[in-house]
């Protein structure tokens, strides 16, 4: 059982360029969601989804869109990276949407945006 | 001891003794609350969660306290050891909060010393 998936661990990017964020978790997990995690602000939500074919933005989603079009998958994708984007990329996902019981991080992405 | 809002405070112990780490929720009508263990360079690792029903919890050398009337968490440790210096950090949900409203503090860093 591997849990939450995240790929790659380490990415640098030139501002301007686009790239995918990959999430996969194996649990049936109904939720899931995108945090990133900057130095003294804690954890932050992105984008979040319920299901299948159902996201919603959180707390930072500018810059960042998000697909579900399957239970296992919920790649994060940055269309035009910037210096700002620079951060910590956590997937995470719970059992319930309602409740966030067994709720499950990845291991992250670091990304450098220079 | 930690707080949502304010910067990363430390604690450090010798080898052997107990950590205790607070953590003062702001939300009156957070009903789940979680703790985790963030390691250099890694995710969020889930080490105990507790209701608002309970009181306290036990885990594995590990037990949280709550306390409703002053809305303030706590996290022991026991004999702590080297293996546990890590970013504590603690999570609240609203009781009619879906998985999205989870949220978190800013973490304090247990150093421990052999």
């Amino acid at each position: 059982n591997a849990g939450v998936t995240q790929t790659p661990k380490f990415q640098v990017l030139k501002t301007g360029q686009s790239m995918t964020l990959q999430c996969a978790q194996d649990m049936n997990h109904e939720y899931m969601s995108w945090y990133r995690q900057d130095p003294g602000m804690g954890l932050r939500l992105i984008h979040y989804s319920v299901g299948a074919g159902i996201t919603d933005q959180g707390e930072v989603p500018n810059g960042y869109n998000v697909s579900r079009s399957t239970t296992e998958d919920f790649p994060l994708r940055l269309l035009s990276a910037a210096p700002s984007q620079t951060s910590v990329y956590f997937c995470a996902s719970s059992y319930s949407s309602m409740r966030p019981y067994g709720y499950t991080f990845g291991s992250g992405t670091r990304l450098t945006v220079v | 001891g930690e707080s949502v809002g304010l910067h990363l405070p430390t604690l450090s112990v010798q080898e052997g003794d107990n950590s205790i780490i607070n953590c003062a929720y702001s939300n009156s009508a957070s009903d789940y609350f979680i703790w985790y263990k963030q390691e250099s360079g890694k995710g969020p690792q889930f080490i105990i969660d507790i209701r608002s029903n309970m009181d306290k919890r036990q885990g594995q050398r590990v037990t949280v306290l709550l306390n409703k009337t002053v809305k303030h968490l706590s996290l022991q440790i026991a004999a702590t050891q080297p293996g546990d210096s890590a970013v504590y950090f603690c999570a609240e949900n609203p009781a009619q909060g879906g998985s999205e409203k989870l949220v978190f503090g800013k973490g304090t860093k247990l150093t421990v010393n052999p």
